[in-house]
């Protein structure tokens, strides 16, 4: 089935520790983006890439990195940096802007984080 | 900034009909976007407006007024399955096309 799959599900991480959320895609997506959902927040970007090996900071960069080597992956690595990481993570694609595919991002089942 | 408006949480009864506000600013609108989020889960695509008027599909229709910067999500017949969290998101062409999202609007859906 054509979809995003986003692994793991649940992960927690120790204070100073890395950690990288996986998202790939099999839609023959140009443009895959990274947010990040708190309670009682709308979704803020955290980093977004139109084309492979190309990648721009969102809104909330900082404490985070990306790499963009092959079209259907886009993982998001949470560095110790980041001071406040517990939050739901979502992974999405975007088709061509103009195309019908294109006026619609669509989503990975979410990774929740948690710091212990 | 562009800061999208949305209730924060609305209550309505099983079978009813239920209106969602949303508002946004106007500079550099390219086109509007309806969600649904249910507790702990990714969301998924409602409707997409960028023309004024009514976009009917099935129980859920979306409306857009770009001269106000004004939409609204109608829910017609509700089921308790529609219990969840309604996001509205903006596209502006001076974001580089990036969509803006408003908080949420938790549904609550009672017998």
């Amino acid at each position: 089935d054509g979809g995003i799959t986003q692994s793991p599900k649940y992960l927690f991480r120790k204070e100073g520790q890395n950690v990288t959320l996986s998202c790939e895609q099999n839609l023959n997506h140009d443009a895959m983006y990274w947010y990040r959902q708190d309670p009682g927040q709308g979704l803020r970007l955290i980093y977004y890439s139109q084309i492979v090996n190309d990648f721009q900071k969102g809104d909330i960069a900082e404490g985070y990195s990306v790499s963009r080597e092959k079209k259907e992956s886009f993982p998001l690595t949470v560095t110790s940096a980041q001071k406040n990481p517990t939050a739901f993570y979502l992974c999405a694609s975007r088709g061509v802007l103009g195309t019908g595919d294109g006026n619609t991002i669509y989503f990975g089942e979410g990774s929740w984080l948690t710091v212990v | 900034g562009q800061n999208i408006d949305q209730p924060t949480e609305m209550t309505a009864t099983e079978g009813a009909i239920v209106q969602i506000n949303c508002t946004y600013q106007t500079s550099g609108f390219n086109g509007l976007f309806w969600y649904q989020q249910h507790a702990g889960e990714a969301p998924t695509f409602l409707s997409y407006n960028v023309l004024d008027g009514l976009e009917e599909k099935g129980r859920f229709s979306s409306f857009l007024s770009r001269s106000k910067g004004y939409s609204y999500l109608l829910l017609k017949e509700l089921q308790m399955k529609d219990s969840a969290s309604y996001l509205c998101a903006v596209r502006y062409m001076d974001s580089n096309y990036q969509l803006i999202w408003g908080a949420g609007t938790k549904l609550i859906i009672k017998p």
